[in-house]
């Protein structure tokens, strides 16, 4: 199983700072990689996948870089509305073993 | 609009079943694979089962393997996940979703408990 390890867990920022992400994977899954956010009581929505390219709708202060192991989500300058839970998943083996990291909870400073 | 809505969710006692269903409305169903996704309370994403477009090949995680059927009715634009065997640490929310590699979009989601 390929684990997905992110970090940090939890994240103080203020509105309009720069925010950045990190997901690592065990092995090398090339950019076979999704961002998800999740705020509370809500499901969770698409943000990122192939790494980079961002899903419909979503604002563009959202972007995504990395591929083997290392993967980056930022956020240019968070807003009010982005103070949430973010995901990050693997499709490496697709459609075998997807796997979730543990996720990184942004939080008001 | 495409819309996802799960049902089915409970209070279950351990060993014991329940199905949960996924009625999916503003698109073409049958052109897309589906999953099963759980979360525990407080806790983080965890992918469950997924199943192809014509419903003839299935996944599952090894968590549940042995234990969980999925399942889908085209003709009702449902897809379903058969629970057996319950334990206390299937309970979480389950949300269904489209399943392209990755999962877009989601359902609200539907609470299973496992308790005696």
């Amino acid at each position: 199983e390929i684990v997905m390890t992110q970090s940090p867990a939890t994240l103080s920022v203020s509105p309009g700072e720069r925010v950045t992400l990190s997901c690592r994977a065990s092995q090398s899954i090339s950019s076979n990689l999704a961002w998800y956010q999740q705020k509370p009581g809500q499901a969770p929505r698409l943000l990122i996948y192939g790494a980079s390219t961002r899903s419909t709708g979503v604002p563009v202060r959202f972007s995504g870089s990395g591929s083997g192991t290392e993967f980056t989500l930022t956020v240019s300058s968070l807003q009010s509305e982005d103070f949430a839970v973010y995901y990050c998943q693997q499709y490496n083996n697709w459609p075998r073993g997807p796997t979730f990291g543990q996720g990184t909870k942004v939080e008001i400073k | 609009e495409v819309q996802l809505l799960e049902s089915g969710g409970g209070l279950v006692q351990p060993g014991g079943s329940l199905r949960l269903s996924c009625r999916a409305s503003g698109f073409i169903f049958s052109n897309y694979a589906m999953t099963w996704v759980r979360q525990a309370p407080g806790k983080g994403l965890e992918w469950v089962s997924g199943i192809n477009d014509f419903g003839d090949t299935t996944y599952y995680a090894d968590s549940v393997k042995g234990r969980f059927t999925i399942s889908r009715d085209q003709s009702k634009n449902t897809l379903y996940l058969q629970m057996n065997s319950l334990r206390a640490e299937d309970t979480a929310l389950y949300y269904c979703a489209v399943w392209y590699k990755w999962f877009d979009p989601w359902g609200q989601g539907t609470l299973v408990t496992v308790s005696s």
